[in-house]
């Protein structure tokens, strides 16, 4: 399986920071398979990004993701009080499909 | 306008079977590359892949679990069907159903889980 790590397990931060998360795969995550969501308490996962730089319909464009390979980075801009939740990376390229254990985001 | 809901029971006993079903609208199977899968969350847990079924009728598991789990579509109510066999406690969690549309694509639309209890 290929395994995702995300880093770090719990970030701290004010409204209007810069968030950095990351996901490290334990294989090449070929074309860039790699998708990022985001999940608020008691509601299913969100879509923010897909194909690991391209963002999903309606996703606000301080959402940002880069990486290729191994390494990957989820970037929000500018933080809004909205944004404070779980964010999940998730690889598509092989079976069986697997997520990260996941980074929260919480109010600092 | 794609939709998913999940629908199946609350509570299940230890060593029963579940059985949670996945309606959707706005999509339909005969779609090249259109898949269903199902996703599950233990209570605080992380995200864990659990199988999918595409337009083909080809399915694929999760190794941990393959000889548990049975996923089956049935394209005239538009439903797909998981199956899991001998429940136990560490089961309990949300299930979700999500939809990608290529084969190798991000769930980009998922239903709000249906959360499952394994107790005696």
């Amino acid at each position: 399986d290929n395994v995702l790590t995300q880093s770090p397990g719990t970030l701290s931060l004010s409204p209007g920071e810069r968030a950095t998360l990351s996901c490290r795969a334990s294989l090449t995550v070929d074309n860039n398979y790699l998708a990022w969501y985001q999940q608020k308490p008691g509601q299913a996962p969100r879509l923010l990004i897909y194909g690991a730089s391209s963002r999903a319909s309606g996703v606000p464009d301080r959402f940002s993701g880069s990486g290729s390979g191994t390494e990957f980075t989820l970037t929000i801009s500018s933080l809004g009080p909205e944004d404070f939740a779980v964010y999940y990376c998730q690889q598509y390229d092989r079976s069986p499909r697997t997520f990260g254990q996941g980074t929260k985001l919480e109010i600092k | 306008q794609v939709t998913l809901r999940e629908s199946g029971p609350a509570l299940v006993r230890p060593t029963q079977t579940l059985t949670l079903t996945c309606s959707f609208s706005g999509f339909s199977f005969t779609t090249s590359g259109m898949c269903v899968g199902w996703i599950r969350q233990s209570p605080g847990k992380a995200l864990e892949w659990l199988a999918r079924i595409d337009f083909e009728n080809q399915s694929f598991y999760t190794p941990s679990l393959e000889r548990r789990l049975t996923i089956s579509k049935d394209p005239s109510k538009d439903e797909v069907v998981l199956r899991m066999t001998d429940m136990d406690p560490a089961d309990t969690g949300t299930y979700f159903c999500a939809r990608t549309r290529y084969s190798r694509g991000p769930f980009d639309f998922w239903g709000p889980g249906a959360l499952v209890t394994v107790s005696s």
